[in-house]
This record gives structure tokens, sequence and C-alpha cells, in this order.
């Protein structure tokens, strides 16, 4: 059972907008500790996307977003397309002195 | 770039050293961390050193029985797992704390796979 909360799956059309909800609790993200999100293709390294809730390293296209709300953060991918078929974790820090990991979602493009 | 190695197949209650050697990167000024994927399930964080050395914290589930350390004169982390269990069993990937990006994983390797099964 993660500390964090994500949808096994999502899923959509090339072109569209999906979302990923990420949900923690009082004791992680409600305690006002950053959100991260990383993208995993299966058999390569991870990467990150969004650190600080909302802000984007160079090299990561500005169809990737993050945002964050009281105990909740989401990353919405716009213009979705092919290549972002992949596993998307969000990562927050919690007061038992843990780094913890959402269960991960698995983005389908149809 | 971090290049992992060291995993294996190993017997419930064995031991196994993983290394990850970091190349063009100025190694000591980073905080370093282990992270491990279990088998069709999330990942998981497992252990964080200082740039130093002088200080390491662990998940729950690996304290007592896993040592992360480092040799900056070698830009080589490593993980030292001792009892190793059924469910020690995942991809372990050595990951970088950002200066930058707030501490955020933000450099991973490929991973290096390790079974635990008799």
């Amino acid at each position: 059972q993660s500390a964090l909360t994500q949808p096994p799956s999502v899923s959509g059309a090339p072109g569209q907008r999906v979302t990923i909800p990420c949900t923690g609790s009082n004791s992680n993200i409600g305690a006002g500790y950053h959100v991260q999100w990383y993208q995993h293709v299966p058999g390569t390294a991870p990467k990150l996307l969004i650190y600080v809730n909302t802000n984007r390293p160079s090299g990561v296209p500005d169809r990737f977003s993050g945002s964050k709300s009281g105990t909740s953060a989401s990353l919405a991918i716009s213009g979705l397309q092919a290549e972002d078929e992949a596993d998307y974790y969000c990562q927050s820090f919690d007061r038992s002195l843990s780094e913890v990991f959402g269960g991960g979602t698995k983005l389908t493009v149809l | 770039q971090l290049v992992e190695s060291g995993g294996g197949l190993v017997q419930p209650g064995g031991s196994l050293r993983l290394s990850c050697a970091a190349s063009g990167l100025p190694f000591t000024h980073y905080w370093m961390s282990w992270v491990r994927q279990t088998p069709g399930k999330g990942l998981e964080w497992v252990a964080n050193i200082k740039h130093d050395g002088s200080e390491e914290y662990y998940v729950d589930s690996v304290k007592g029985r896993f040592n992360i350390s480092r040799d900056n004169a070698k830009n080589s982390l490593y993980l030292h797992m001792n009892g190793l269990r059924v469910d020690d069993t995942a991809v372990y990937y050595c990951a970088r704390r950002g200066l930058t990006t707030s501490g955020a994983f933000d450099l991973w390797g490929q991973g290096t796979m390790v079974t635990v099964s008799s």
C-alpha cells in the first residue's frame, strides 16, 4: 500500500490532454512537502519530469505541467504523443522520515 | 552517467553488494540514493547518503540489514545487502539528488536486478 495514491492506468488519444492525480495525506503532501513526477519506460532509467510541484528541468517539453493543492497533486500532459506512453510516478517526503512514491500510473496512448 | 552492477541470484538469508559508478558529474557534491522496483509494482525508496557520507537514512523494511556507503575518491556508491529476503527481489537503481532541483532524483542509472530465491 503506497503512501501516495495514483490510478493504475489512464489513456488518451494523440493530441488530447490527460491528467494523472496523486493523493497523499497531511503527513506528506498536505504537510507542505514538495511533489516530484517521474516518467519510466520499463527497461530504461526513470526520468525526472517535474520538481517542486510545478517546475520542469531543462529539456522537458512544456506539454508536461504539475500542480499541487492541499493533500493532492496532479500531472497534466497536453498534446499527447505516442512517445509519452510510459509509467508515471509521483514522489514526496513523509513525516515518518521516509521518501514516498505513488504506486505508478500506466499511460496508454490510444 | 550512473551505471549499476552487482545484481544477481542469491538465496534467502544471503548477501550481495551493489555498486554504482558515476561519471561526468562532480560526485562529491551530491546526496545519492538507492531506489528499487519490485516485480509488477512501483518504485520504493531504499536509502540516502549525504555527499560526504556522514549521514544515512533507510526505509524501515531494510534497517539493520542494508548499508549504504560511498567512496568519493572512486566516484562510487554502494549498497551492502545482508539477510536478504524474497521480498527484496527487485531492480535496484542508484539515483542522484539534484542540487538545483531541491533534492529531486534528477539522474538515474539503468538498474541492476536482484533475485532472492531458493
